[in-house]
């Protein structure tokens, strides 16, 4: 089955970037979607289709996938950006969808 | 605005059996891909299953798959997860998800709508 590698934590000073990423075998041939969970609630898209960002999502949040790993770039961090983040793709083998592990982002 | 509520969950024996629900409000609950997502206290998300408009496709996780069916009615803008006999490791936060495709076909989208949860605990 395909597997999503994210590292489980990162760490940040508030203002600088963080990059999360999430390495798969050839995850530059899919569609990557990322999710911020922040504790005690649902997650929240704040990625899809590698680079795309949603209405409401700010423009410190972007995305690049290429090669074997995804990348979600946050720049100018906030506090407020202290979560959980999971990469998502279709496994189109198994036809399963597949998340990442997660990444504990802590804004030191 | 959209809305996806749960419900259903609760605390059972292992073996037993447990009916999840999600009601949609907000949108035309039947042009679109549905999803079950969990999450075990502590862990990560993991994908259950999801099924495509019409009910034509129905994906499931290997770990639930035999066990677990997932149906909707669309007349009722409902969305419905059985789950037969339940095993400790499925106790978890259960979350509805609507998918955000290209179409009310596509499973291989993302997921742009997410319930609350509603919590399962498997135990004896």
């Amino acid at each position: 089955s395909y597997v999503l590698t994210q590292p489980p934590s990162v760490s940040v000073a508030p203002g600088k970037t963080a990059k999360i990423t999430c390495g798969g075998n050839k995850i530059g041939s899919k569609s990557v979607h990322w999710y911020q969970q922040k504790p005690g609630q649902a997650p929240v898209m704040v990625i899809h289709y590698d680079s795309a960002r949603p209405s409401g999502i700010p423009e410190r949040f972007s995305g690049s996938n290429s090669g074997n790993t995804a990348t979600l770039t946050i720049s100018r961090v906030e506090v407020g950006d202290e979560a959980g983040y999971y990469c998502q793709v279709w496994d189109s083998g198994r036809e399963h969808v597949v998340f990442g592990g997660g990444t504990k982002l802590t804004v030191l | 605005e959209v809305q996806l509520v749960e419900s259903g969950g609760g605390g059972v024996q292992p073996g037993r059996s447990l009916r999840l629900s999600c009601e949609a409000s907000g949108i035309t609950f039947g042009d679109h891909v549905m999803h079950w997502v969990r999450q075990a206290p502590g862990k990560g998300l993991e994908w259950v299953s999801g099924i495509t408009w019409n009910s034509g496709t129905i994906a499931y996780a290997d770990s639930v798959q035999g066990r677990f069916t997932l149906s909707r009615d669309n007349a009722k803008n409902s969305l419905y997860l059985q789950m037969n006999s339940l095993r400790p490791e499925d106790t978890a936060l259960y979350y509805c998800a609507k998918g955000g495709g290209h179409s009310g076909y596509d499973l291989t989208g993302h997921m742009d709508v997410w319930g609350k949860g509603t919590t399962v605990i498997v135990s004896s």
